[in-house]
């Protein structure tokens, strides 16, 4: 697509629900990045995707956190459990050679634990 | 520990002149180092990105210089307008596989 697509862009859920957050990357963008920016804050790396490969998980933040990439398009981030301190902004980004260009972000899903 | 500093979390500057913000860092030693816009309620846009031996990188009214020995980067938007006001970051580049983020500083360029 033109742009990097995040879905849902709103999101309200009760604390110890579970949550998927899908972005949808730039066709032919191999590498795919997901961020959480908590209000007022910077950007907080979470996961990084080459093709379907996640060489760098450090940033998730608990186990109840996961992620997955189909091939190099589509990829899920899964909060299992929300907490209220997991609300937030998760933006996706997406970039081809190792982001040299720089990276594309989409505009995010607001997450409200409630 | 490592750190990323941006000079102020606000900086209020008159419409026609020069603003420059300032990014400091502790402990990296980047390959890259980039610059985003962000605009409330949106993802950042990529502005610039500058490699570790060059010393100044240019986008019309956009400078970016990058000192690896001070371990600063420098963004300056000359002939400032309303419309450039947003937040700005600085994210460093660790060798392709993911970029830090500064917290930002908001922007405001006064009419």
């Amino acid at each position: 697509g033109a742009g990097v697509s995040q879905s849902p862009s709103n999101k309200v859920t009760e604390k110890g629900k579970d949550v998927e957050l899908r972005c949808d990357p730039i066709s032919g963008h191999t590498a795919l990045y997901w961020y959480r920016q908590r209000l007022g804050q910077g950007l907080e790396f979470l996961i990084y995707f080459q093709g379907n490969s996640a060489p760098d998980k450090s940033g998730l933040p608990s186990d109840r956190f996961s992620a997955e990439r189909t091939g190099e398009s589509v990829s899920t981030l899964t909060i299992q459990r929300t907490q209220q301190e997991d609300s937030a902004v998760y933006l996706c980004a997406s970039s081809s050679s190792k982001g040299l260009y720089g990276y594309t972000f989409g505009s995010g899903t607001r997450l409200t634990v409630v | 520990s490592q750190k990323i500093e941006q000079n102020s979390e606000a900086l209020n500057i008159q419409e026609g002149k020069t603003a420059t913000l300032t990014c400091n860092y502790t402990n990296y030693s980047p390959a890259y180092l980039q610059w985003y816009r962000q605009d409330p309620g949106r993802g950042p846009v990529f502005l610039l990105l500058i490699r570790e031996n060059e010393k100044e990188k240019r986008k019309e009214r956009l400078k970016v210089t990058f000192d690896t020995t001070l371990k600063q980067s420098l963004f300056h938007i000359t002939a400032s307008q309303p419309a450039d006001s947003a937040t700005y970051l600085c994210a460093l580049d660790l060798s392709g596989d993911k970029i830090i983020f500064g917290k930002g500083t908001r922007l405001h360029i006064l009419p």
